[in-house]
């Protein structure tokens, strides 16, 4: 079993649908991340959780410490979300390790 | 404009030649490092740096070097590549336990 396990893995919605993108951790953690790989490669990041619900337009990320679990929720989606979507915990006995999901590729048809 | 910056984007070179993959912040952030990125295995850290001198291996860090003289470096050295270090490269920093800025990634290919 991975440290850091994402679900699903492929993703077909279309345009204006709610979106739900999981991740589940099986170690302690300081951090989780949520970042965003667009076609071409580069990453950005999107969200850094450590508790709680966080909110940035369309984008929620939501952590639940004690069941271990993060989702990332894309409300009214749109073809530009398409995209690879990925979780990573940093560990709570390092505060610089990272350990990655396999990612989610969502792909919002119009 | 905060920015990590890699270089080279692309490279493709032998076994065996020794390369270097630059990685520069603007940001003066503590904590800077090194992943790959390979069709179905995702992403790996290969090292990390907490800060000038202070470095620590990652899950993957065979056939790599790294060193840490400046705050704002943090170079990747190969120093005899194989084919097995094809992939896509990615430098990242931050601060503690805050927001992660990566570069544009550098895809290597040793023939």
């Amino acid at each position: 079993k991975n440290e850091v396990e994402q679900s699903p893995q492929n993703l077909t919605a279309q345009e204006g649908e709610f979106i739900t993108i999981n991740c589940s951790y099986s170690v302690g953690i300081s951090a989780l991340h949520w970042l965003q790989q667009h076609p071409g490669g580069g990453i950005v990041s999107l969200f850094m959780l450590s508790s709680g619900k966080k909110k940035h337009g369309r984008l929620i990320a939501t952590i639940n410490i004690q069941e271990k679990h993060s989702s990332l929720h894309i409300t009214a989606s749109h073809p530009r979300d398409s995209a690879v979507y990925i979780c990573a915990s940093t560990r709570e006995t390092s505060g610089s390790r990272l350990t990655f999901g396999e990612g989610t590729q969502l792909t919002v048809n119009p | 404009e905060a920015q990590v910056t890699q270089n080279p984007r692309y490279l493709i070179t032998v076994t065996g030649k020794k390369l270097t993959v630059t990685c520069s912040q603007n940001m003066n952030h503590e904590y800077m490092s090194w992943y790959r990125q390979d069709p179905g295995l995702g992403l790996r850290q290969i090292y990390y740096s907490m800060n000038v001198e202070v470095t620590d291996k990652g899950d993957v860090p065979e056939g790599y070097k790294v060193s840490r003289k400046e705050k704002r470096n943090f170079p990747l050295i190969l120093e005899s590549p194989s084919p097995n270090q094809t992939s896509l490269y990615f430098c990242a920093s931050t601060r503690a336990f805050g927001e992660l800025f990566f570069g544009e990634g550098s895809r290597l290919t040793v023939l």
